[in-house]
């Protein structure tokens, strides 16, 4: 069964650094996977999602995620940390019984 | 355009209790979600509407817990005799298309049920 495991549940980086967010997936099948975010007291929203088309997924607010197959990994990263970043960020599998399949979240906190 | 919504988008219930929650999908999306969001917890599945389809229920935790949509739109969740437990944020989602694609899920803003 498909299914996306996230490294680190809190990340904390400065104003300006590099966001990385680390989701590995597992799946039998070509994955499509999804990037998620959610502000406080706010649903989900989407940030970009990878459907076999291009390894280098470009998403909303200056983040990106690279599907690397060899690694099973889909990692987010955006070059320059904003304090409007911080957020969960929610890494997720498409299965094939028609669901998503989450990660536990990663909360990230922006140092000024 | 309108987004998902959710109501109420706080809930505080006595243990014991029954509480329905609503979510108004995205007009024309055929597809919904609910999801529960717990304290130190990824997203959990309950249930998903297709359309006219009967529903795919795998994802309720207990027999306490059922949801209908009317009208192939608003959906109701039901939570009968709540308990401690059930405290958490119910996310609802739309989708645009039918079974099979991976379309986006659009999330409402959630409704957090506090049970006391």
């Amino acid at each position: 069964a498909q299914s996306v495991t996230q490294l680190g549940s809190h990340v904390s980086v400065s104003e300006g650094a590099l966001v990385l967010l680390r989701c590995n997936y597992s799946s039998s099948v070509p994955p499509y996977l999804f990037w998620y975010v959610q502000y406080p007291n706010q649903g989900l929203q989407l940030l970009l999602k990878y459907t076999s088309a291009a390894t280098l997924v470009k998403g909303i607010n200056g983040f990106e995620a690279e599907f690397k197959k060899s690694e099973t990994s889909f990692h987010l990263t955006k070059p320059s940390a904003h304090m409007s970043d911080a957020a969960e960020y929610f890494c997720a599998v498409w299965r094939n019984d028609y669901k998503l399949s989450f990660g536990a979240g990663t909360t990230v906190t922006v140092r000024a | 355009g309108a987004g998902v919504s959710q109501s109420p988008s706080n809930k505080v219930t006595e243990k014991g209790k029954d509480v329905e929650l609503r979510c108004d999908p995205i007009s024309g999306h055929t597809a919904l979600y609910w999801y529960r969001q717990s304290l130190g917890q990824g997203l959990e599945f309950l249930i998903y509407f297709q359309g006219n389809s009967a529903p795919d229920k795998s994802g309720l935790p207990s027999d306490r817990f059922s949801a209908e949509r009317t009208g192939g739109s608003v959906s109701t969740l039901t939570i009968q005799r709540t308990q401690q437990e059930d405290s958490a944020v119910y996310l609802c989602a739309s989708s645009p298309s039918s079974a099979g694609t991976t379309d986006t899920q659009y999330f409402g803003p959630g409704t957090r049920l506090t049970v006391l």
